[in-house]
């Protein structure tokens, strides 16, 4: 069985600030993991995802994410946030054939002018 | 490209009434739709996976019989929520995917419902 959890229901940062969403996984197989942002009535996009090939993978609008095994995180990252960065984020899991998906809890990102 | 249209994207209804929403990759082929469910702070849950001109699969607990899935066309799948509760208020998100690509789905904007 496969979750995510993502830490922090609500992070806030100031412009040009580093952003750092949290995701931890559990799964009894190898992982594919995923970053997606919603934006307010739009529907998910996907940012990056990590499918067993390199561990830091690189997204779209500056985005990254590290795959840290020791750790089982999948943590998202920018090195500097800006105002069109605010919108949810959602982290997700699945195996390798795609049969079980979970999405985590969805963390909503704030950034201050 | 790879846009995906849901409609409608607001519906209130009376308890007992069926509700249909349509969901519609604009662009491109769906040889496979998703249909999730999200409620309030809580995360996406994946009710069923339907592949063009078959049957769709259902996550278990997800009622067959209540939640109606259709996909009917390479561009087309309706889910049909029947015989509406105030329980199945929810927000109703599609996804669609090409080649049975599972890991490249493009989501829709998503579908309020709301069962009086």
């Amino acid at each position: 069985a496969q979750s995510v959890t993502q830490l922090g229901s609500h992070v806030s940062v100031s412009e040009g600030a580093l952003v750092l969403l949290r995701c931890n996984y559990s799964s009894s197989v190898p992982p594919y993991l995923f970053w997606y942002v919603q934006y307010p009535n739009q529907g998910l996009q996907l940012l990056l995802k990590y499918t067993s090939a390199a561990t830091l993978v690189k997204g779209i609008n500056g985005f990254e994410a590290e795959f840290k095994k020791s750790e089982t995180s999948f943590h998202l990252t920018k090195p500097s946030a800006h105002m069109s960065d605010a919108a949810e984020y959602f982290c997700a899991v699945s195996d390798n054939t795609g049969n079980q998906f979970y999405f985590g809890t969805g963390t909503s990102l704030t950034v201050i002018p | 490209g790879a846009v995906v249209s849901q409609h409608p994207s607001r519906v209130i209804c009376k308890s007992g009434t069926s509700v249909k929403i349509e969901c519609r990759s604009l662009d491109f082929q769906a040889t496979t739709m998703f249909w999730y469910r999200q409620f309030p702070k809580q995360s996406l849950m994946l009710m069923a996976t339907s592949n063009e001109g078959s049957k769709a699969t259902y996550e278990q607990g997800v009622e067959k019989d209540k939640f109606l899935i259709n996909h009917a066309s390479l561009t087309l799948s309706t889910l049909t929520v029947t015989s509406a509760h105030p329980e199945d208020s929810s927000f109703y998100i599609c996804s669609a995917s090409w080649g049975y690509r599972w890991d490249e789905q493009f989501f829709g904007p998503g579908t309020r419902l709301t069962v009086l």
